[in-house]
């Protein structure tokens, strides 16, 4: 069955110190896609991230980046010199096929909360 | 501007009383769903519709209903609210694609008394 796992609840750093945000998901297909969304305290959620399973590289956007390892089914996401505008809860999400039903099921993690303390 | 709509944005109702909230999205998207956000358990889906006229139950739908009569509009019923369905409720969207990214709405915060 499908899981998304954040095992940290709650992170603080002080700003400009790097931070990673671990997601572990399980899923039995082979083809697969994951997402990085943004909540931050005003409420919306923004999408940060897409990447497929067949994709491993690792990708980088600005303070951003995503590392993807299909050996432990994990795609973490770290955010290098940490700013106060980045305090958020932030989701991690699979998406996959299922063709039982012909339609895709998107799974959430339970999020972590990133508090960035000036 | 693109954009998913939800009203009302903020509601305290009273159980037993019969509420709609409304999700209008602009981007002639296929895919309409909605989430409910608690605590500890991140966004479950309720509801969500592959096209007009196709709905289905996702992972916690008791307790509400949908309808998709037209494209742009997805409208999240709750027949008879109890304080359980207290939550902050999100509509998306999203092209056919399940490849592709959700769009949110800014969500609806439900409190039933």
């Amino acid at each position: 069955a499908q899981k998304v796992t954040q095992a940290q609840t709650e992170i603080s750093v002080v700003e400009k110190e790097d931070v990673t945000l671990d997601c572990v998901y399980e899923t039995r297909d082979t083809t697969y896609y994951l997402f990085w969304y943004k909540q931050p305290p005003s409420g919306e959620l923004v999408f940060l991230i897409r990447r497929n399973s067949f994709d491993e590289q690792n990708e980088i956007s600005g303070r951003y980046s995503w590392n993807f390892q299909k050996s432990t089914s994990s795609f973490n996401f770290t955010i290098t010199a940490s700013q106060v505008v980045d305090s958020a809860v932030y989701f991690c999400a699979l998406s996959e096929f299922l063709l039982k039903t012909s339609y895709d099921k998107v799974i959430f993690g339970p999020g972590t909360s990133l508090s960035v303390i000036p | 501007e693109a954009q998913v709509t939800q009203n009302p944005r903020y509601l305290i109702t009273v159980t037993g009383k019969k509420l709609t909230v409304t999700c209008s999205q602009n981007m002639n998207h296929e895919y309409m769903s909605w989430y409910r956000q608690d605590p500890g358990l991140g966004l479950r889906q309720i509801y969500y519709s592959m096209n007009v006229e196709v709905t289905d139950k996702g992972d916690v739908p008791e307790g509400y209903k949908v309808s998709r009569k037209e494209k742009r509009n997805f409208p999240l019923i709750l027949e008879s609210p109890s304080p359980n369905q207290t939550s902050l409720y999100f509509c998306a969207s999203r092209a056919g694609q399940w490849t592709g990214e959700l769009f949110f709405g800014e969500g609806s915060r439900l409190t039933v008394l």
